[in-house]
């Protein structure tokens, strides 16, 4: 079985540009979960979906958007990035009800210059 | 304060010896607790969950929790180096939501021949 999928691995991007990271969850899993690690914050909650919906939202600007699409594949997009937005992005998904078993993927390392 | 506290390490054991891990946390509403282990360069791999109060095996690997003391643990016997790595506990549930994950600031260990 497919684990999760991020692509691209890695990206460079610059100042006041926009970028979009995609995620494909472990077949069946509907829930989708956006993380953001840095080495001064840790593993940070970004928003959750499911059936196409925003379930939850963490305390990120409104530049960090995201959305689901009806097979659960999920983006996230950051516009107007910025040098503190480097960082790695993690999805993570998981079966509905099957609460505290989300499995992430390897992550997108963004890097802002 | 943070919610979840987790002391960073590094924490150096020799090959052999039984780690013990910890977290503290502040918030009495999470019922799920999680321990994820990230090697460098990958994203966070499941190891344990578990809900509510109680102990749970799984191998070389026990979880514990107690929420009368807002404190869980994670020990793992017969270190092997395979185990270096970050290891970082996650909690869930209340009005946060189940599937947002808090996590821990995780801890460095290194298990040395």
């Amino acid at each position: 079985k497919a684990g999760v999928t991020q692509t691209p691995r890695y990206l460079i991007k610059t100042r006041g540009q926009q970028v979009t990271l995609s995620c494909s969850p472990i077949s069946g899993h509907r829930s989708v979960s956006w993380y953001q690690q840095t080495p001064g914050q840790g593993l940070q909650f970004l928003f959750e979906y499911f059936s196409e919906t925003q379930r939850n939202k963490g305390n990120f600007p409104g530049r960090f958007s995201g959305r689901q699409f009806s097979n659960s594949r999920s983006e996230m997009n950051v516009s107007t990035l910025e040098l503190g937005d480097s960082a790695l992005y993690l999805c993570a998904s998981s079966l509905v009800g099957q609460v505290g078993e989300a499995f992430f993927g390897q992550g997108t390392r963004l890097t802002v210059v | 304060q943070k919610e979840v506290e987790q002391d960073p390490g590094p924490l150096s054991v020799p090959e052999g010896a039984i780690v013990s891990l910890n977290c503290t946390y502040s918030n009495s509403a999470f019922q799920y607790f999680m321990w994820y282990r990230q090697y460098s360069r990958k994203g966070p791999e499941l190891l344990m969950y578990t809900y509510s109060s109680g102990n749970k095996e799984d191998g070389r690997f026990t979880a514990q929790v107690d929420k009368s003391s807002k404190y869980i643990s994670l020990f793992i016997r017969d270190s092997q180096p395979s185990d270096s790595a970050t290891y970082l506990c996650a909690m869930s549930g209340g009005s946060g939501g189940y599937n947002k994950l808090i996590f821990g600031a995780g801890t460095r260990l290194a298990v040395h021949p």
